[in-house]
This record gives C-alpha cells, sequence and structure tokens, in this order.
C-alpha cells in the first residue's frame, strides 16, 4: 500500500498527558498537511510542511501543539498536557501540487 | 479570509433519484476548488476538482462546474445508488488560504433503495 498512513489508529488518554501522532506521506510528495475534525465539521487545517520547513501554522495550533518533519520524510504531531477539548480525530494529508491525499487519521479521546 | 458553506444534511434520496448538493465560496484571488467523498467508515477521498473559472470536474458520473459569477461550485449527479451514500465535503485552496484545504461542513447522504 503507497498511501498515506497514521499511526496509531486510536489512542486513549487521560487529561494532562502527552500525546504523539505519527504520518507517513506518499514517498514522492514534498508537502504534508495535519487537520482536525470533530463530529460533524469538516476538517481544519492545523499546518503544513514543504519537506522539512514548516510554512504554515494555523491559529488553531496553540503553544500545546508541535508539528515536525525531520528530513522531510514522515512528520510528528505532538500535543503536551492534553485536555477534553483536544478530542478529535487527527488526519494527515500529503501532495506534489494541489490535489492532496488523505490518511484514515487518529482518533484521539481524553477522559 | 476564505470560506465554504454547504447545503445542510442530512439528504435522503431514493436510488436512481437526481442529486445536488450545493456549495458556495467566499475567497480572494482565484482557489481551487474540490469536492471529497467520505465513505462510512473510510478516509477522505477526492472525488472531482475544478482549477479555474468554467472548469467541470467529474468522477463516478458525479460533476461539478466551477462559477465564478454566482461563486458556486454545486455537486450534481444524475442517477445514484445505494453505494453513493458517503458525507459530501466541498472545499477550496490558494488565495488567502495558501495551500491549505478550507473544508465546508459536509453533507450526509443516504441512499435507499
Amino acid at each position: 500500500d503507497t498511501g498515506v498512513s497514521q499511526d496509531p489508529r486510536h489512542k486513549i488518554t487521560k487529561r494532562g498527558q502527552n500525546v504523539t501522532f505519527r504520518c507517513d506521506p506518499i514517498s514522492e510528495h514534498n508537502r504534508l498537511y495535519w487537520y482536525r475534525q470533530t463530529l460533524g465539521q469538516g476538517p481544519e487545517f492545523l499546518t503544513y510542511f514543504q519537506n522539512e520547513a514548516q510554512l504554515e501554522k494555523s491559529r488553531l495550533l496553540s503553544d500545546r501543539f508541535s508539528a515536525e518533519r525531520p528530513k522531510g520524510s514522515f512528520s510528528t504531531l505532538e500535543i503536551q498536557r492534553t485536555e477534553q477539548g483536544d478530542s478529535a480525530m487527527y488526519l494527515c494529508a500529503s501532495s506534489t501540487y494541489d490535489e492532496q491525499f488523505f490518511g484514515p487519521g487518529t482518533r484521539l479521546t481524553v477522559l | 479570509g476564505n470560506s465554504v458553506t454547504q447545503m445542510e444534511g442530512p439528504v435522503t434520496l431514493s436510488e436512481e433519484a437526481f442529486l445536488t448538493i450545493n456549495c458556495t465560496y467566499t475567497a480572494t484571488g482565484y482557489p481551487s476548488l474540490f469536492w471529497y467523498v467520505q465513505y462510512p467508515g473510510e478516509g477522505l477521498q477526492l472525488l472531482l476538482k475544478a482549477t479555474k473559472a468554467d472548469d467541470k470536474g467529474s468522477n463516478k458520473g458525479f460533476e461539478a462546474t466551477y462559477r465564478k459569477e454566482t461563486t458556486s461550485f454545486h455537486l450534481e449527479k444524475g442517477s445514484v445508488q445505494v453505494s453513493d451514500s458517503a458525507v459530501y465535503f466541498c472545499a477550496l485552496s490558494g488565495g488567502d488560504s495558501g495551500y491549505a484545504l478550507n473544508f465546508g461542513k459536509g453533507t450526509s447522504l443516504l441512499v435507499t433503495p
């Protein structure tokens, strides 16, 4: 399978804990995006990388959130001191131009 | 800033009925427009796109035309099937959004036999 993969698929954590998600994009794609989707809503943009450079960050990305893409391949999204409001599906997408291909998402539940 | 508004669901249709899901947008510059589909239990998939005014995107019997004069990108299909039951998202990128996709809230479609 050469699509976008995300790990883990599900994460349950307690409020105040830190969590980290991984995204592996399609190998030839230089652009990588993170989105968050809550129930009944469309995905909301969080951040965007071109190669290893983080070029755009949404105001939704509070200082508890950090994303990296070392070496311009896989990416990680870390949430520190999780809150119940962080419960959502976290989606990763990659592209070479304007067509973004999405992974299956990581569903985060904060208890 | 950029935004997308799409009709609220759920939409329930009988098999072989005609489908229209309305989508309008607000954007500066010249955005690209997309329809994504999310089937039950699956990830988002690109259904079709259009990158400039009057372009028509089409795929799997679905069509949408980029109308700059009405700032619209309505999704249509002449005869829906039960397998089309899914959530449909209209989205745009470009202009103020840069490369990020700006999505509507989604429209749930249920097709009954």
